[in-house]
Order: structure tokens, then sequence, then C-alpha cells
């Protein structure tokens, strides 16, 4: 699977958009870009993902660049219940037995000020 | 609720003991994964299931370590003879393999302890 850069920590006030960037130079064709979140001592949370185009949930929504090589989650309204650490990953599940695995990094840490 | 389970939610034990850990996963998803996070890093891959079948194993998942899932649906993660750096928050997760992706639904996590 291809490596994701992230920043270390951001920080961002409380209703605010939050724009989370991630860089994912060697993605190949078949890789989706998968954002997850972990808030303190809980499992991680499943937010968005996508293969080419931007997507929007209730959550959030994800912005991959036309060469895919870069992607931006973004928060709209950020809470401090979004303070959390946020980790980008690309993943081959384009199907077959040998895939779906996620590899987490070490993520961008996201504290939400009042 | 039908989310992903896992009991117990914390573990104390002593080393050279054996642990069991369970994890019931969402009921319709046919494949289940095995993490484990050590404090500060992010969750690192242990092996995973596509219905009964064990399909990959990391390098991380020593000869103590055993996972089941009989009949495709809970499964269990054995740790034989603990050591002290078993000592982790191991996750479960489930997904639906086709579609669009296979997104990962997470457990809240069992903290193991090794003494």
């Amino acid at each position: 699977d291809a490596k994701t850069t992230q920043p270390t920590s951001m920080d961002c006030a409380e209703g605010r958009a939050a724009n989370l960037p991630c860089n994912h130079s060697t993605i190949s064709g078949n890789e989706y870009v998968y954002w997850y979140r972990q808030i303190h001592s809980q499992g991680p949370q499943y937010i968005i993902h996508g293969l080419k185009n931007n997507e929007t949930n209730e959550m959030a929504s994800l912005i991959i660049t036309e060469d895919r090589k870069s992607s931006t989650l973004i928060l709209p309204h950020a809470t401090l219940r979004d303070t959390a650490v946020y980790y980008c990953i690309v993943s081959n599940t384009a199907g077959g037995t040998s895939y779906g695995k996620l590899t987490f990094g070490q993520g961008t840490i996201l504290t939400v000020h009042p | 609720d039908t989310g992903v389970s896992q009991n117990p939610r914390h573990k104390i034990t002593k080393r050279g003991q054996n642990v069991t850990f369970r994890c019931d996963p969402i009921s319709e998803h046919n494949r289940l994964y095995w993490y484990r996070q050590t404090l500060g890093q992010g969750p690192e891959f242990l092996t995973y299931f596509q219905n009964e079948a064990q399909l990959e194993k990391s390098r991380l998942l020593s000869d103590r370590f055993s996972a089941e899932r009989p009949k495709g649906s809970f499964s269990t993660l054995e740790i034989q003879r603990t050591e002290q750096g078993d000592s982790a928050m191991y996750l479960c997760a489930s997904s639906l393999v086709g579609g669009r992706g296979y997104e990962q639904y997470f457990g809240p996590g069992t903290r193991l302890t090794v003494t």
C-alpha cells in the first residue's frame, strides 16, 4: 500500500472549518483514500473514503486532487468533540482475498479550541 | 446496538498466563480484522478473516498468538504465555466485501496489561 504523509498536529477554532491535508504521491490506480479518526481511548471511527471523485457525507467532505497525489479532509463546522487523531490511509480494496487491511501511520492530532 | 463489540474491555494478567479475547462483528459483515495498538502509535494489522477463512497474518503475529472465527461469526484472539511486550489495545474491526470499498468499523478494543 502507498504511504501517506500528514502534519503531526493542527489546531482549529470551534465552529470553523478544519482542513486536514494528506499527501499520497505514490498512490496507484486501484487504491482508495480512507480517513479514520480516533478519539482518546476509543476504537478508530470511519469517516469517509474515495477513489477519484470528491465525496461528502454527514460527517465530512473529501477533496482528492486530479492527479490523486494528495487529498484534504474537511470538517465544515468543527466542534470540541472533533478533537482526535485523524488518519489518512491508502488501501487497495479493489477486490480479491489479499486486500482490505489498513496501514495506519501516525496521523494528525487535531485540537479544536473553544 | 448493532456495532462491533469486544469483550472483555480490560484484562490484567500476569506474565506467562494465557488470555483470550472475543470480538462480535456487525452481523452481516463477512470480513473481520484484528489490530494491535500500543501507546502513541497507530493501530497495526495482525490478521483478518473472510467468513471463517483466515486469509492473511502479519509477521507481528508470533506463534503465541492464534485467532479463530468458527462459522464465520464471532472471532477469538488467544495469546499464550503472555509477555510484558504484549501489553496493548487489541482492536477488532469488521467490513462487508464488495461495493465501493471496504470501510471497516471498529470495536472499542480490549486493553491488555501484562504485569
